[in-house]
């Protein structure tokens, strides 16, 4: 399985984008990048995925390097409601088994 | 529409003890699956299924029975529960197997061995 690299913790000031990066340097051509999000200690909740291209959707936007060895999840108004810990994660392509790692742990500052 | 349902919110065993924590989905999703999830550990897959009468192991199986008799249910059961095993545990459920299916978690069953 591909694994994921990410800062545990990251701050952003409300109203402003939240960047946040993943490392997937050992990703396969047909592996996809999922996001996920945990606010406190609720189930995680999706938030996009994408394969090369950059993905679009109501809750944020996906960029994936061209050589797919990183991406960067953007929410692009932050608001306190998104502190939560975000999950980069690689799906395996043979299965449907996802593998979690420990996520960046964000924080939106008024 | 539930999506996916777990049962009981909150448990707290004895070592020994047994029990089973209870999954269900009303999305008609063929794939279940349960992980654990730790301090500093993110979340790790005990078990999962692909389909009605058909399940496998994860990273972290040992200690823990599955079985899917119908596509709605897939229980986790403890059979001699241990402190090792305190922890929140989730179930999520895919529509598919492919990599555009993506999971929905439950709310988590948190368990305390003592």
């Amino acid at each position: 399985d591909a694994k994921t690299t990410q800062p545990p913790s990251m701050d952003c000031a409300e109203g402003r984008a939240a960047n946040l990066p993943c490392n997937h340097s050992t990703i396969s051509g047909n592996e996809y990048v999922y996001w996920y999000r945990q606010i406190h200690s609720q189930g995680p909740q999706y938030i996009i995925h994408g394969l090369k291209n950059n993905e679009t959707n109501e809750m944020a936007s996906l960029i994936i390097t061209e050589d797919r060895k990183s991406s960067t999840l953007i929410l692009p108004h932050a608001t306190l409601r998104d502190t939560a810990v975000y999950y980069c994660i690689v799906r395996v392509a043979t299965g449907n088994q996802f593998y979690f790692g420990t996520g960046t742990s964000l924080t939106v500052i008024p | 529409n539930a999506g996916v349902t777990q049962t009981p919110k909150f448990q707290v065993l004895k070592t020994g003890q047994s029990m089973t924590l209870q999954c269900a989905q009303d999305m008609n999703h063929e794939y279940m699956s349960w992980y654990r999830q730790d301090p500093g550990m993110g979340l790790r897959l005990i078990h999962y299924s692909v389909g009605a009468g058909i399940t496998d192991q994860g990273e972290v199986p040992n200690g823990y029975n599955v079985s899917r008799s119908t596509t709605e249910d897939f229980p986790l059961r403890l059979l001699s529960a241990a402190p090792s095993q305190t922890s929140v545990y989730f179930c999520a459920s895919s529509y598919g197997q492919g990599p555009r299916s993506p999971l929905h978690f439950g709310n988590g069953t948190r368990l305390t061995v003592t």
